[in-house]
């Protein structure tokens, strides 16, 4: 069993539409959440970054980690084509600037115009 | 953030070659790390580099096979030795910076093995 399971997708949206976006991880240590965004030929990009449990909202980008449950998702409102893109999740025991960063497979994301 | 950059972006490479990639730093950073990203495949650490001590390597990978050298605070090379098909996968860098909690990404090197 992977230590963190993502749809691979590929999801397909209307543009505006609320898109969301799981992971589940086994590993109770986990303490430290992440959500990239890679767009196609280009590196992985830090969008939002939570500590432990609860929710965080940065403009359109809302994040949430359930620890009970060992969940955690990316919600997108107001689905642009411009996030059409890979959406990886990742996470760590540690601070994720000196840890071992374990990732999701990704999930394909298409937003259409 | 940071800002990262990798050399050279893609390659072509023969079977039983090796190939060293590089990664820039604009600032200095204490932390560099190495992962492979497989088509498919979730992101995989190699190993992490500290400037001033030897490379740790995750299970799954060795220093004959991906020797790292880390000879400044802004500057780290992976090379991936003696290669096979097998190694054609993308390569990243990345840095965790002081005072944040995440890591940064290079935009990757593309590789190729024939």
């Amino acid at each position: 069993q992977k230590e963190v399971e993502q749809d691979p997708g590929p999801l397909s949206v209307p543009e505006g539409a609320i898109v969301s976006l799981n992971c589940t991880y086994s590993n109770s240590a986990f303490q430290y959440f992440m959500w990239y965004r890679q767009y196609s030929r280009k590196g992985p990009e830090l969008l939002m970054y939570t500590y432990s449990s609860g929710n965080k909202e940065d403009g359109r980008f809302t994040a949430q980690v359930d620890k009970s449950s060992k969940y955690i998702s990316l919600f997108i409102r107001d689905s642009q084509p411009s996030d059409s893109a890979t959406y990886l999740c990742a996470m760590s025991e540690g601070g994720g600037a000196t840890n071992k960063l374990i990732f999701g497979t990704g999930t394909l994301l298409a937003v259409q115009p | 953030s940071a800002v990262i950059s990798q050399k050279p972006s893609r390659d072509i490479c023969q079977r039983g070659t090796s190939l060293t990639i590089q990664c820039q730093v604009d600032s200095q950073v204490t932390m560099m790390f190495w992962y492979r990203q497989q088509p498919g495949q979730s992101l995989t650490l190699i190993a992490t580099a500290n400037q001033g001590s030897e490379a740790t390597y995750e299970s799954g990978f060795v220093i004959d096979k991906f020797p790292i050298s880390r000879p400044n605070l802004t500057f780290s090379t992976l090379t991936v030795s003696n290669m096979s098909p097998e190694d054609s996968s993308i390569y990243l860098c990345s840095v965790g910076l002081g005072g944040a909690e995440t890591q940064y990404f290079g935009p990757g090197t593309r590789l190729l093995v024939l």
